[in-house]
C-alpha cells in the first residue's frame, strides 16, 4: 500500500526558510519521478516541481524558481522540498506526490508566511 | 509555458445527469500528456484520467476522457453524490514545466 507522509509544515515568518519531507513507503521509491504541488486557501491546484526517478533533472514553475530546491534520497526513500524566501503568496497545503502523472498523494502539509 | 483553461467555471446539475467539462491549451499537448484530477476540501487530489484517456486505478467507468491536441474533455456520465467536487486538468511531459488549469466545480443543482 503506497503511503506518502509530509512532515516540516508550519508557520514562518516573511523572508524565512522551511524544508518539507515527504517520507515514502509500500513503492520501489527509486523507481519513480515525485513531485510537489500546493493549493493556496480558497485557490486551485498549482505544480511547484518535479524530479525524476534518479533525481538528474529537476523542473520548477516560475513562480518558485530560485527560491524552492527539490531533492530526493534514494536510500531513505524521502522526497524534499527547500523553501527559502517565503513570502505570504507562498501560504498553501503542499503535497508530495508519486508518478507521472501523479497517481498518489500524501495528505498535504500546511505551510503559513506571516509575520 | 503550457496555459490551460477549463470551462466552465462552475457546473450545476443534479445526481444522474450527464456533465462534460472541457480543457483548453495553448498549444498541442499530444494526447498522452494530459491528466484529470478529482479535488474535495481537506483530501488530496485524485487521479481520475491519464493519457487523456486512460483511466486510472480504481476508477468507475461512468468517467471518461478524450480529445487530443488542444482540446480535452471529461464526461461524467451519471453524477453521484460523491462526484460533486473541482476538478482540474494538468498537462505534464509536453514541456518541462507542468501546469493545472484553474479547476471547474460541479456542484448540486
Amino acid at each position: 500500500q503506497v503511503q506518502l507522509v509530509e512532515s516540516g509544515g508550519g508557520l514562518v515568518k516573511p523572508g524565512g526558510s522551511l524544508r518539507l519531507s515527504c517520507a515514502a513507503s509500500g513503492f520501489p521509491f527509486g523507481d519513480y519521478y515525485m513531485s510537489w504541488s500546493r493549493q493556496a486557501p480558497g485557490k486551485g491546484l498549482e505544480w511547484i516541481s518535479y524530479i525524476t526517478s534518479s533525481g538528474s533533472r529537476l523542473y520548477y514553475a516560475d513562480s518558485v524558481k530560485g527560491r524552492f530546491t527539490i531533492s530526493r534520497d534514494n536510500a531513505k526513500n524521502s522526497l524534499y522540498l527547500q523553501m527559502n524566501s517565503l513570502t505570504a503568496e507562498d501560504t498553501a497545503v503542499y503535497f508530495c506526490a508519486k508518478g507521472y502523472p501523479p497517481e498518489d498523494w500524501g495528505q498535504g502539509a500546511p505551510v503559513t508566511v506571516s509575520s | 509555458e503550457v496555459v490551460l483553461t477549463q470551462s466552465p467555471g462552475t457546473l450545476s446539475l443534479s445526481p444522474g445527469e450527464r456533465a462534460t467539462l472541457s480543457c483548453r491549451a495553448s498549444q498541442s499537448l499530444g494526447s498522452a500528456y494530459l491528466a484529470w484530477y478529482q479535488k474535495k476540501p481537506g483530501q488530496p487530489p485524485r487521479l481520475l484520467i491519464y493519457g487523456a484517456s486512460g483511466r486510472a486505478t480504481g476508477i468507475p467507468d461512468r468517467f471518461s476522457g478524450g480529445g487530443s491536441g488542444t482540446n480535452s474533455t471529461l464526461t461524467i456520465s451519471r453524477l453521484e453524490p460523491g462526484d460533486f467536487a473541482v476538478y482540474y486538468c494538468q498537462q505534464y511531459g509536453s514541456t518541462p514545466a507542468w501546469t493545472f488549469g484553474q479547476g471547474t466545480k460541479v456542484e448540486v443543482k
